[in-house]
């Protein structure tokens, strides 16, 4: 079983559409986790952490997590075309360190 | 921010490279990731007050530097076809927060 899993995709969606992004980690310890955005060519661009059980918002983002199922989300709520990118997960796997472990990524696709 | 270089490079099997970065300014920890094609970034190492703080499955021929105005090297010696990737440099202040990525080395092995 791989760390940290995530659907490659590509998921499409319509712009205007919420797109859910889904990544579950093997380490039960894992303490912080992230979503990057990478636009093809570029470098990872971090937009979320979250830490606690439950729900973070921020602007069209929301971070889920549910250490319990570990399982960790992201929605994306009225999606634009450039919103268009591979969307990483990152998992810390302790406070202290910066012991990141990344998913492959899912490539999401907002149709306009 | 995080700044690398160069850009990109193409190097011959067997050469050595060498692959640069400089730290987002306050920031005392830099990692190394490789990042192949369609695929996630995968941890080379790590350096904090430069000394090696973490390393991944990556064979001895990988190897870095953290110097004291905390930019940072990556060697790579006896290059292989697989070593092909892009290189990303990221730094962060010791903590739980994210990383910052450098805009990347695009490693080509011919």
């Amino acid at each position: 079983q791989k760390e940290v899993e995530q659907n490659s995709g590509p998921l499409s969606v319509p712009e205007g559409a919420i797109a859910s992004l889904n990544c579950t980690y093997s380490d039960r310890g894992s303490q912080s986790f992230f979503w990057y955005r990478q636009y093809s060519g570029k470098s990872p661009e971090l937009i979320m952490s979250i830490y606690s059980n439950g729900d973070k918002e921020d602007g069209r983002f929301t971070a889920q997590l549910n250490k319990a199922s570990q399982y960790v989300s992201l929605l994306i709520r009225d999606s634009q075309p450039s919103d268009s990118a591979t969307y990483l997960c990152a998992v810390n796997r302790d406070n202290y360190g910066q012991n990141f472990v990344f998913g492959p990524g899912t490539r999401l696709s907002v149709l306009p | 921010g995080v700044t690398q270089s160069p850009t990109h490079l193409i190097k011959t099997r067997g050469q050595q490279v060498t692959l640069r970065c400089s730290s987002q300014s306050g920031h005392n920890t830099v990692s190394w990731y490789q990042q192949a094609l369609g695929q996630g970034p995968q941890f080379i190492f790590q350096y904090y007050r430069e000394e090696e703080n973490g390393r991944g499955n990556f064979p001895p021929r990988f190897s870095g530097l953290q110097f004291p105005n905390d930019s940072s090297e990556l060697n790579v010696n006896a290059l292989e076809l697989d070593d092909s990737a892009l290189y990303l440099c990221a730094s962060s202040s010791q903590g739980r927060w994210g990383y910052t990525f450098g805009s990347g080395t695009r490693l080509t092995v011919v």
